[in-house]
Order: structure tokens, then C-alpha cells, then sequence
């Protein structure tokens, strides 16, 4: 069974910095790019960051360009985005998803909750 | 990247079809066949329905389809149930391996 789960969120200061992790199992990790989305809380779903299988190519959204960094390890089968310099409107779930057929995410986490105030 | 556009809402009878439509552009739903669709009900993850515009994920029921026409894309639900009640959002690659999403659809089922 295909399982993604999420930790590292929770309450930081605007300005401070967070690491999410996706830990995953159920599949092949090395095989499949990986992204992130997040939610914000009441809104829509908003693409934020993705990964190549070997890790080799990463995209971001204008949004977190040069704040977000994504990062996998497949060793550990475990995905993880650092967050930097964080905003108020970074506040959202945040949900790691496996990249199945090109464009689609078949399977997701949980999600976890980063909430930025002061 | 613009967020596609979606109907805030749409509402249905159990029973009935619904349609929803995702408008982009040609750099992203004109541009591929990789458009996707995906229900989220209330305190949960999204669940992804459709893929490729029109194929379905094992499991997913029949009752679901996807087409597109240029840079518009459409979910069809026909025969309505209560648990189709959720929030749907479309995707589009969008190229130089980049996404986005619509802003999404509230279903009601009445």
C-alpha cells in the first residue's frame, strides 16, 4: 500500500525557517518525481515545488522561488522541502504527492499544517 | 503562472449530471494532455480522479469523464450522489515542468 507521510510543520515566526519531510512507502521512492502543494487555510490548492526521481531537476513557483528548497534523499525514501524566510502567506497545509502518469499526482500525504505568525 | 479558472460552484440533484468547466491557455491546458482532476472533501487530501484529460485511476467510478476543447477543459459527474459533495480542482502541466491548478469548484448536491 502506497503510504506518504508528512511532518515538520507547526508554528514559526515571520522571517524563521521550517523543514517538511514526506516519508514514504508502498513503492519504488527512487522511481517516481515527487511534489509539493499546499493549501492555505479556506483556500485552493496552490502547486509549490517539484523533483525529479534522481533528484537532478526541481521547479518552483514564483511564490517561493528562492525562499523553498526541495530536496529527496532515496536512501531514506523520504522528500523534504526547507522553508525559508516565511510569510504570512506561506501559512497553509502543506502536501507532498507521488507524480504518477506525467501531470498527475496519484497518491497524497496527510498533509501538515505550517502556521507563520508572530 | 495564472491560476486556471473554474466556477466558484455548482449544484446538482442526485440523479442529475453536472459539468465543470477549467479555462487556461494555450501554454497549459491547450498546450498538453495532461490535465487532471481531483476531489477534496472537508479536513481531507485530494484524490485524484481524472488524469491524462479523459482516463480514470482504477477505482474511481464511471460516472466520472473528462474531455477538453482547445484551452477549456470539463468534469462531467453524471448520475449525482450525495458523496459526490466535495470541492474538485483541475491541473494543467503547463511545461519546463511546471503546474497549475484551478481555483477550484464547490459541488452541491441538492
Amino acid at each position: 500500500e502506497v503510504q506518504l507521510v508528512e511532518s515538520g510543520g507547526g508554528l514559526v515566526q515571520p522571517g524563521g525557517s521550517l523543514r517538511l519531510s514526506c516519508a514514504a512507502s508502498g513503492f519504488t521512492f527512487s522511481s517516481y518525481a515527487m511534489h509539493w502543494v499546499r493549501q492555505a487555510p479556506g483556500k485552493g490548492l496552490e502547486y509549490v515545488s517539484a523533483i525529479s526521481s534522481n533528484g537532478g531537476s526541481t521547479y518552483y513557483a514564483n511564490s517561493v522561488k528562492g525562499r523553498f528548497t526541495i530536496s529527496r534523499d532515496n536512501s531514506k525514501n523520504t522528500l523534504y522541502l526547507q522553508m525559508g524566510s516565511l510569510r504570512a502567506e506561506d501559512m497553509a497545509v502543506y502536501y507532498c504527492a507521488r507524480e504518477g502518469d506525467i501531470g498527475s499526482f496519484d497518491y497524497w500525504g496527510q498533509g501538515t499544517l505550517v502556521t507563520v505568525s508572530s | 503562472q495564472s491560476a486556471l479558472t473554474q466556477p466558484r460552484s455548482v449544484s446538482g440533484s442526485p440523479g442529475q449530471s453536472v459539468t465543470i468547466s477549467c479555462t487556461g491557455t494555450s501554454s497549459d491546458v491547450g498546450g498538453y494532455n495532461y490535465v487532471s482532476w481531483y476531489q477534496q472533501h472537508p479536513g481531507k487530501a485530494p484524490k485524484l480522479m481524472i488524469y491524462d484529460v479523459s482516463k480514470r485511476p482504477s477505482g474511481v467510478p464511471d460516472r466520472f469523464s473528462g474531455s477538453k476543447s482547445g484551452n477549456t477543459a470539463s468534469l462531467t459527474i453524471s448520475g449525482l450522489q450525495a458523496e459526490d459533495e466535495a470541492d474538485y480542482y483541475c491541473c494543467s502541466y503547463a511545461g519546463s515542468y511546471s503546474w497549475v491548478f484551478g481555483g477550484g469548484t464547490k459541488l452541491t448536491v441538492l
